[in-house]
């Protein structure tokens, strides 16, 4: 299985701030990695695929990089609906596994 | 608009069989871009694969469940459904269905459902 580990698992920043989340993959995955934005309570929401394109209705402060077994998940600019979980998954081969989820809090 | 409504019985006592059913409105089972998935949640913990079908029956099941799950598909009724058999307090979670179009990945989720595995 190809294990995937995020860093920070909690990140606190403030409204306006700039934050990044780092995706590893154990072996190479090429581009085939997502991300998601989860609320307590909520199901997943969908943002990034193919790692860095942006899916239709999600802001563009959200952006994300990289290739091979490195990725990030950038916002630019922090709102306040942002403060949630974020979870990276690769899509490369079966079975599809997530990242163990970063926390992002409120300053 | 595409929408994903999970249902089943929110208590299932051990070793029994825990039965969920993804209802799809909006879009067609059938449609030949689509996979559809089941991802578990356990309280407080992170996103666990379950498996994917596609319309045509053919399935893709997580290697730590394998032994446990059969995922199956009812086109003429727009759904596709779980059963997780001898079921342990491990078995614990909010269950999601999900979408994904081929080569690509979760992009529309149902609400969840919780299942608790008690007696």
């Amino acid at each position: 299985d190809i294990q995937m580990t995020q860093s920070p698992s909690t990140l606190s920043a403030s409204v306006g701030d700039r934050v990044t989340i780092t995706c590893r993959a154990s072996q190479s995955i090429s581009s085939w990695l997502a991300w998601y934005q989860q609320k307590p309570g909520k199901a997943p929401k969908y943002l990034i695929y193919k790692a860095s394109s942006l899916e239709s209705g999600v802001p563009s402060r959200f952006s994300g990089s990289g290739s091979g077994t490195e990725f990030t998940l950038t916002i630019s600019s922090l709102q306040p609906d942002d403060f949630a979980t974020y979870y990276c998954q690769q899509y490369n081969s079966f079975p599809y596994t997530f990242g163990q989820g970063t926390k992002l809090e409120i300053k | 608009q595409l929408q994903l409504q999970e249902s089943g019985p929110g208590l299932v006592k051990p070793s029994e069989t825990l039965s969920l059913t993804c209802t799809v409105s909006g879009d067609s089972i059938s449609s030949s871009s689509y996979y559809w998935g089941w991802i578990r949640q356990p309280p407080g913990k992170g996103l666990e694969w379950i498996g994917n079908i596609y319309y045509s029956g053919s399935t893709y099941y997580n290697p730590s469940l394998k032994s446990r799950v059969t995922i199956s598909v009812d086109t003429s009724k727009n759904q596709f459904s779980l059963r997780l058999n001898s079921v342990t307090a491990a078995d614990t979670a909010v269950y999601f269905c999900a979408r994904l179009p081929v080569n690509d990945a979760f992009d529309i989720w149902g609400q969840g459902t919780m299942v608790t595995v008690s007696s």
